[in-house]
Order: structure tokens, then C-alpha cells, then sequence
């Protein structure tokens, strides 16, 4: 399954709503996760199952979608979410990445 | 507190082999499926490899199919990942990882990666 991310990039200022899209190519059955990645670090799980926020992440973060369209959201930006944003579909055993949105501030 | 520490990274020629380990700590490790991930330069993630529990079963993408072993010692809580035949396109940072869910599982912890470069 190939999942498409859009935007590539996208600059956005503190306070703003920002939404994520991905797309796969293929019925996802909601198996769909978000991570978010700084510069120079290890990849943070945020969102697992379409909507399930992971332990100790902020509310702001939230996921939904359903079939092949999935979106993450985040309802206020804070400057510590500058990061590139990754979905990741484990609906069958070739389990893949999309190719990543960036997110900076305005 | 989950921790996930990998080692054995460096500089190697193509066609030569290199073996990564991944010490864990912080949670039952015999309880988890583990797994590789790997991101080139500047570029997406790339699963690598997965084991389940007892190491029994093991599952591979195409790209790194008969190259690449994930093995598990439960007893030392540790991950490995045998690379042979190495590729300028492996050259990468590869992630140690632990896989939850049922069924179905996503990356739930990383470790801060090691870097491979496969070069002459």
C-alpha cells in the first residue's frame, strides 16, 4: 500500500489550526499511525489505530479518517511541533511509510 | 521507562557484512514483537525487519530479503540485525523498534538510531 502525504511542506503560525493528510492507495481498515519527527532525533509515536492518542502526548494532536483518507490535526501549533510528520499504514504485512510532511513555523 | 540503545553502526565496503545490536530495558522484552527500521540521508522510513516474541518467525521487505537476519536473545533483552552483502543504498540510519498492537502492529518506541554507511 502506498501512502501519499500532502503537503510536502507546510508553514503555518503558533495558534493556527494545521491539518495533515494522507492517502493510501489502498483500504487502510483504520490501521493508520502518525509519528512526528525532529531534527536530528528518533521518530515520536503520536496517533495509532486512526484516533488513539499515544500515552503522554498533548490533546492537541488528534487523528481520524476511515477507508483510504486519513488526517492528523492539530488544533492550536505550538512552536515545539516544527517537525516532519510521517503516517505509517500496518493494514497488511508490507508495512509502509508516507513520505512525509514538514511542518515550520510562518 | 522504555529504552531502546543500538550499537555496532560504522563504516563498511560494499559487499562486506556488519552486525547491529539494540539493547533493551525498561519493559518485558520476550512480551514484544521487535523490529528495524531504517531512514536514508534526508529521506523517508523504510521497515526493515520484524521478529515475533520467541523469534520463531521472522518477516522481511523485498529489498533487504536473503541480505538481512533479525535475530532476538530474550534472555539478554536484546535485538539484532545481520547485514550481509551490503549496498550503497543501505547506507542509512537504522532504528531499533518495539511493535505493539494485536494482530496488527505500529512503532510504539524507538531507540536514536545508528548510522551505516556502505562505501569504498
Amino acid at each position: 500500500i502506498q501512502l501519499t502525504q500532502s503537503p510536502s511542506l507546510l508553514s503555518a503560525s503558533v495558534g493556527d489550526r494545521v491539518t495533515l493528510s494522507c492517502k493510501g492507495s489502498q483500504n487502510i481498515n483504520n490501521y493508520l499511525a502518525w509519528y512526528q519527527q525532529k531534527l536530528g532525533e528518533a521518530p515520536k509515536l503520536l496517533i495509532y489505530n486512526t484516533n488513539s492518542l499515544q500515552t503522554g502526548i498533548p490533546s492537541r494532536f488528534s487523528g481520524s479518517g476511515s477507508g483510504t483518507d486519513y488526517t492528523l490535526t492539530i488544533s492550536s501549533l505550538q512552536p515545539e511541533d516544527v517537525a516532519t510528520y510521517f503516517c505509517y499504514q500496518y493494514n497488511n504485512g508490507y508495512v509502509t511509510f508516507g513520505g512525509g510532511t514538514k511542518l515550520e513555523l510562518k | 521507562e522504555v529504552q531502546l540503545v543500538e550499537s555496532g553502526g560504522g563504516l563498511v565496503q560494499p559487499g562486506r557484512s556488519l552486525k547491529l545490536s539494540c539493547a533493551a530495558s525498561g519493559f518485558t522484552f520476550s512480551n514484544y514483537y521487535m523490529a528495524w527500521v531504517r531512514q536514508a540521508p534526508k529521506k523517508g522510513l523504510e521497515w526493515v525487519a520484524t521478529i515475533s516474541t520467541s523469534g520463531s518467525r521472522t518477516y522481511y521487505p523485498d529489498s533487504v530479503k536473503g541480505r538481512f537476519t533479525i535475530s532476538r536473545d530474550n534472555a539478554k533483552s536484546s535485538l539484532y540485525l545481520q547485514m550481509n552483502s551490503l549496498k550503497s543504498e543501505d547506507t542509512a540510519t537504522y532504528y531499533c523498534a518495539r511493535q505493539n498492537g494485536k494482530g496488527r502492529y505500529y512503532f510504539d518506541y524507538w531507540g536514536q538510531g545508528v548510522m551505516v554507511t556502505v562505501s569504498s
